[in-house]
């Protein structure tokens, strides 16, 4: 079955920092990867997408993240993160291929502190 | 575009009643609504799969008999928690898809349940 891992749990940055957090997915067929975000006391908000196309993929607040097949990845990247940017981010995948329901599975999650 | 609410956003109950979380699109005829459970410090955990007019998928381990759902539109879902016990406390969160072969799905604010 699909699995998703954040190997970064906990994150603090400084602002003006670059950021990237890891996404790895299990299954290595078509899949469709997708970012979000879930600031304090706010609900999942989509951040990017990956469908097909350019692996490079830019998303909304200067967020983007890569698409790397051979690894299995698709780490979410920004050059200069702000104090605004402490949240929550989720990777997510697709479920299994064929499945009607197009289930997504989410990885644990990587909580960002940015200290202004 | 592609608001979505729950009701309520907090309840708190006392053990063995029932309790009902309404899921709704706002702005646009969801066909696939999706009902996620988050523990603390833990990632969103698929429940169960719902389409309109047709019984919920349930995901292993989920015991279907105390958490119903239904969509009994293409704007509403409700998830209905039996004999609530203090172990089913938790942030229940719901998504909104257009179409049933839609990857992206929409999320509502969540719903935090605290059985006493």
């Amino acid at each position: 079955a699909q699995s998703v891992s954040q190997h970064n749990h906990h994150v603090i940055l400084s602002e003006a920092a670059s950021l990237e957090l890891g996404c790895n997915y299990s299954y290595g067929g078509t899949v469709n990867l997708f970012w979000y975000v879930q600031y304090p006391g706010q609900h999942l908000q989509l951040l990017l997408k990956y469908f097909s196309g350019d692996p490079l993929v830019k998303g909304i607040k200067g967020f983007e993240a890569e698409f790397i097949k051979s690894k299995f990845s698709f780490n979410l990247r920004k050059p200069s993160v702000q104090w605004s940017d402490t949240a929550e981010y989720f990777c997510a995948v697709n479920g299994p291929p064929g499945g009607a329901t197009n289930k997504l599975i989410f990885g644990t999650g990587t909580l960002l502190a940015v200290q202004p | 575009g592609a608001v979505v609410s729950q009701h309520p956003s907090w309840v708190i109950c006392k053990s063995g009643t029932s309790v009902k979380i309404e899921c709704r699109s706002l702005d646009f005829q969801a066909t696939t609504m999706f009902w996620y459970r988050q523990f603390p410090k833990q990632s969103l955990m698929l429940m169960a799969t719902s389409n309109e007019g047709s019984k919920a998928t349930y995901e292993q381990g989920v015991e279907k008999d105390k958490f119903l759902i239904n969509h009994a539109s293409l704007t509403l879902s409700t998830l209905t928690v039996t004999s609530a016990h203090p172990e089913d406390s938790s942030f229940y969160i719901c998504s909104a898809g257009r179409t049933a072969s839609s990857y992206e799905q929409y999320f509502g604010p969540g719903t935090r349940l605290t059985v006493t």
